[in-house]
């Protein structure tokens, strides 16, 4: 069974930098994996934040960001605002399956 | 403006099938990649992808753990695709959320840019 790893929780400081990264339990997470990024607050609709790795649609906020770090796919917060206390959600495409698993979340707390 | 609604019961008897139907606004659901998807979250756990449709080619693609009771159909004349989870249990109580699988932006895929609302179910006698 494939799983799609992420830290369950992180906290982060307002202003502060924080990186939330996503990991395969089949190997190193490429490109070609497509990875996508989430944000969900509470009672919310998720909402996409970061495709293919690292391109922003067009209402993600400037200061998040994604890569691939070490084998993970990764997402990077800079100057953490209050608001984006969320769980988020990478997203990974398994090609030779053709389907869709999420990560688990990660709960951020920004205090 | 794509939009998306689910509509369908609320209440599900135990062992009998979960029927909800997602309603496609603004633009047809033949049009761009034609793939749409359903996603459920239970309260207080994290979103699992269920399975999806890919209209123009008549083919699905279903989570391994769902597959045995999930079907996932369209009607084009009513831009409407449609979930049945058959045999559910408990386990199955959920927000169950359709999706826009994706679009190609240039060479890089995003996925699950639009959402419905999202629609409560319940598995209860």
């Amino acid at each position: 069974q494939t799983v799609v790893t992420q830290e369950p929780s992180l906290t982060v400081s307002p202003g502060g930098t924080v990186t939330l990264t996503c990991a395969s339990s089949t190997g190193a997470v490429t490109s070609g994996y497509y990875p996508n990024w989430f944000q969900q607050k509470p009672g919310q609709v998720a909402r996409a934040l970061i495709y293919s790795t690292s391109n922003k649609h067009s209402w993600t906020p400037a200061r998040f960001s994604g890569s691939l770090l070490g084998g993970k796919a990764a997402l990077t917060l800079s100057g953490v605002q209050p608001e984006d206390e969320a769980e988020y959600y990478c997203l990974l495409f398994f090609g030779d399956a053709q389907r869709w698993v999420f990560g688990g979340g990660t709960k951020l707390t920004v205090l | 403006q794509v939009q998306l609604q689910e509509s369908g019961p609320g209440l599900v008897m135990p062992s009998q099938t979960l029927s909800l139907t997602c309603t496609v606004s603004g633009g047809s659901i033949s049009s761009g990649s034609s793939y749409w998807s359903w996603i459920r979250q239970p309260a207080g756990k994290g979103l699992e992808w269920i399975g999806r449709i890919f209209i123009t080619g008549s083919t699905n693609n279903y989570n391994p753990s769902l597959k045995s009771r999930v079907t996932i159909s369209a009607d084009t004349s009513k831009n409407q695709f449609s979930l049945k989870l058959s045999s559910v249990t408990a386990a199955d109580t959920a927000v169950y959320y359709c999706a826009r699988d994706h679009v190609w932006v240039g060479e890089s895929l995003a996925a699950f840019d639009i959402w419905g609302q999202g629609r409560m179910v319940t598995v209860s006698s």
